[in-house]
């Protein structure tokens, strides 16, 4: 198995509302990552999990919460987002960070209205 | 702090022509520069990467070349195909800061005409 597996594939959600991203790989790998990608943009980092710890927060709003169950799901909570927020949110992983390939997920097409 | 360029933004080739992409890094620890490809609406996916031991390497119609000490790297695609159309991404390994970071490039969207 060599996908990593995103859902939901679309969301919509009011300001107000709280939602979950879930991501899922069974490489073994132990890095995990969320990106944010907006159109024509390239993926901006927001967090990154190594061996189930958070190991980096690009000073994302906490209104984006990671979440790190086990070695194989990574989830991103949302809560009272702004329309800026709405983008396209990846998921990532790679077998042993930045100098190792990133395996994306399909991506989470997030629509705050 | 640490940044990747690339130029052009935007490419048109002919059918059958070759496409060549242009980076730039500022981390003089970088050692690892993957290249993904992103068609609309699809996932990023690597097409190659290399490493700062390599000064080239190359993958059917996709060659990448690295000069490591003039901070730069290219992709270059021969015998381009209507589904080379994407937009290409290149990256660089923020080693000095992060061993978990990579950084981007702005991205270039590349069109072949048929």
């Amino acid at each position: 198995d060599t996908e990593v597996t995103q859902t939901p594939k679309h969301l919509v959600m009011g300001m107000t509302n709280k939602k979950s991203l879930k991501c899922e790989q069974h490489m073994g790998h132990r890095a995990m990552y969320w990106y944010k990608q907006k159109a024509k943009k390239p993926p901006e980092l927001m967090f990154v999990y190594s061996y189930e710890k958070l190991s980096i927060n690009e000073s994302v709003p906490s209104r984006f919460s990671p979440e790190c169950p086990n070695s194989s799901l990574l989830n991103l909570h949302l809560h009272a987002l702004q329309p800026e927020d709405s983008a396209l949110y990846l998921c990532a992983s790679s077998p042993a960070g930045s100098n190792t390939e990133a395996f994306f997920g399909q991506g989470t097409r997030l629509t705050v209205v | 702090g640490e940044n990747v360029e690339q130029h052009p933004s935007t490419l048109s080739v002919q059918e059958g022509d070759s496409a060549v992409i242009k980076c730039t890094y500022s981390d003089s620890a970088s050692n690892y520069f993957p290249w993904y490809k992103q068609e609309l609406g699809k996932r990023p996916q690597l097409i190659i990467d290399i490493r700062s031991n390599v000064g080239e390497k190359k993958d059917q119609r996709i060659a990448v070349t690295l000069n490591k000490t003039a901070k730069h790297f290219s992709l270059h695609i021969t015998e381009t195909q209507p589904e080379d159309s994407a937009v290409y991404f290149c990256a660089a390994d923020a080693m000095k800061t992060s061993y978990d970071k990579v950084i981007f490039g702005p991205g270039t969207s590349l069109s072949v005409i048929p």
